[in-house]
């Protein structure tokens, strides 16, 4: 079974901190997403990664960052915390189309509170 | 650009009724639709995918969704509803490209009641 984890599921931070969310796969694929859930809005694109130390821009980029330094490991970073980023944040991960399939295996979220 | 409408962003059933969520979608090119689901407190969970092969889904749990290119539709169905389908699913498209980037819905609440 694939199995993507990410390093917190609950967490509180304060207006202004250095956030860093973590996120592992195990089955080896080269692309790993981040999302953000907000009621009503679905699951928005913040960044995507095809490969080690590459990196795209999804939709909504503004104020986070992310590092991809090895295939298994993808990292969400706020540099400066603010309230309208308190959110749900899902990692995700696939093999690239023309692989096995386009399906995203989902971690099971962090919950995110800007204090 | 592509784009993903799920009308209705709540729907309540009895159990043992017909579950229908609908989803249509907007591409220049047929592209890649699926269906996840995510229970309470968990991660999405992909319940099918249709990717050029047979029009008519089957995915996990009883589900199914057929693909209608002259409606731009991908509707998700169940014939019989269990408390357990009580959940929030998505509907998501990807354009067939390199890069395997899913365009989600908005989202629709199923609720069961007994």
């Amino acid at each position: 079974d694939v199995k993507v984890t990410q390093s917190s599921r609950y967490l509180v931070k304060r207006t202004g901190e250095k956030v860093f969310l973590e996120c592992v796969q195990d089955m080896d694929h080269e692309n790993m997403f981040w999302y953000r859930q907000d009621p009503g809005l679905g699951l928005r694109l913040i960044y995507f990664s095809y490969d080690v130390k590459m990196k795209e821009k999804g939709d909504i980029p503004e104020g986070y960052s992310v590092s991809r330094e090895k295939k298994e490991r993808f990292s969400l970073i706020l540099e400066s915390a603010s309230t309208n980023q308190t959110s749900m944040y899902l990692c995700a991960s696939s093999f690239p189309p023309g692989g096995p399939g386009e399906t995203q295996y989902f971690g099971p979220g962090t919950r995110l509170l800007v204090l | 650009a592509q784009s993903v409408t799920q009308l209705g962003s709540h729907v309540s059933v009895s159990e043992g009724a017909l579950v229908l969520l609908r989803c249509n979608y907007s591409s220049s090119v047929p592209p890649y639709l699926f269906w996840y689901v995510q229970y309470p407190n968990q991660g999405l969970q992909l319940l099918l995918k249709y990717t050029s092969a047979a029009t008519l889904v089957k995915g996990i749990n009883g589900f199914e969704a057929e693909f209608k290119k002259s409606e731009t539709s991908f509707h998700l169905t169940k014939p019989s509803a269990h408390m357990s389908d009580a959940a929030e699913y998505f509907c998501a498209v990807c354009k067939r490209s390199n890069t395997g980037k899913l365009i989600f819905g908005q989202g629709t609440t199923l609720q069961v009641k007994p």
